[in-house]
């Protein structure tokens, strides 16, 4: 019930293309949902988060659409740029639990 | 703009040694957590760390793990007897609150044991 489950495994998009990760959770009491990015060798960076009272949230490129229903959630990159390839992870987490629950993760190659 | 830092970058050890992997969390943060990554794979939660104590671990963090804050700005996690399965990126993070809030993940130490 704890899980978080993220497809693609890999994903390659042409630029200017959508990149888009899905993401699929279990435990109904998660509240917070964040999407980290990951270049190799670093450690993950808050890219965009979500909570469950709204339904979808833009910050500039990076949309995240979130359905409660169906407990899915989703990243969309417009405009995917070379530089925005990396990995992606969703996470779960629920208020008093410190612990943020991660996803399989998704590397993104975008082609020039 | 405050950060996570964790010490050394890369440790390397002999299988059976003690490893101490430190960090400094951002400095008005109240939770303090340590997620490892095996190379390849996903991030895996260790342990959560407020009001100097364990609020909770996972089935990873078992006998040979502890955790530390020696002061008010270092936390350290300690494996006390290494196997080479511990080989993995270690990140340290911080959260200002517990749960549904923004955790901020340092750049990690890869640990290799041989």
């Amino acid at each position: 019930q704890q899980q978080v489950k993220q497809s693609p495994q890999s994903l390659i998009v042409q630029k200017g293309g959508i990149s888009i990760i899905n993401c699929a959770y279990e435990n109904t009491a998660f509240d917070y949902f964040p999407w980290y990015q990951q270049f190799p060798g670093k450690g993950p960076a808050l890219l965009i988060a979500i909570r469950p009272d709204v339904s979808e949230k833009k910050e500039g490129r990076f949309t995240i659409s979130f359905n409660k229903s169906a407990k899915q959630f989703s990243l969309h990159i417009m405009d995917s740029q070379p530089g925005d390839s990396a990995t992606y992870f969703c996470a779960a987490s629920m208020a008093g639990a410190g612990k943020s629950t991660f996803g399989d993760g998704t590397t993104l190659t975008v082609k020039p | 703009e405050p950060e996570v830092t964790q010490t050394p970058s890369h440790q390397v050890t002999q299988m059976g040694q003690e490893v101490i992997l430190r960090c400094v969390p951002i400095s008005n943060h109240l939770y303090f957590y340590w997620y490892r990554q095996i190379l390849g794979q996903k991030v895996e939660f260790l342990v959560s760390f407020y009001n100097n104590e364990i609020s909770e671990k996972s089935e990873i963090f078992d006998d040979q793990f502890s955790v530390e804050r020696p002061d008010g700005s270092n936390f350290t996690l300690k494996i006390r007897s290494t196997k080479l399965e511990d080989s993995a990126m270690y990140f340290c993070a911080s959260s200002e609150v517990g749960g549904n809030t923004e955790a901020f993940f340092g750049q990690g130490t890869r640990l290799t044991v041989v």
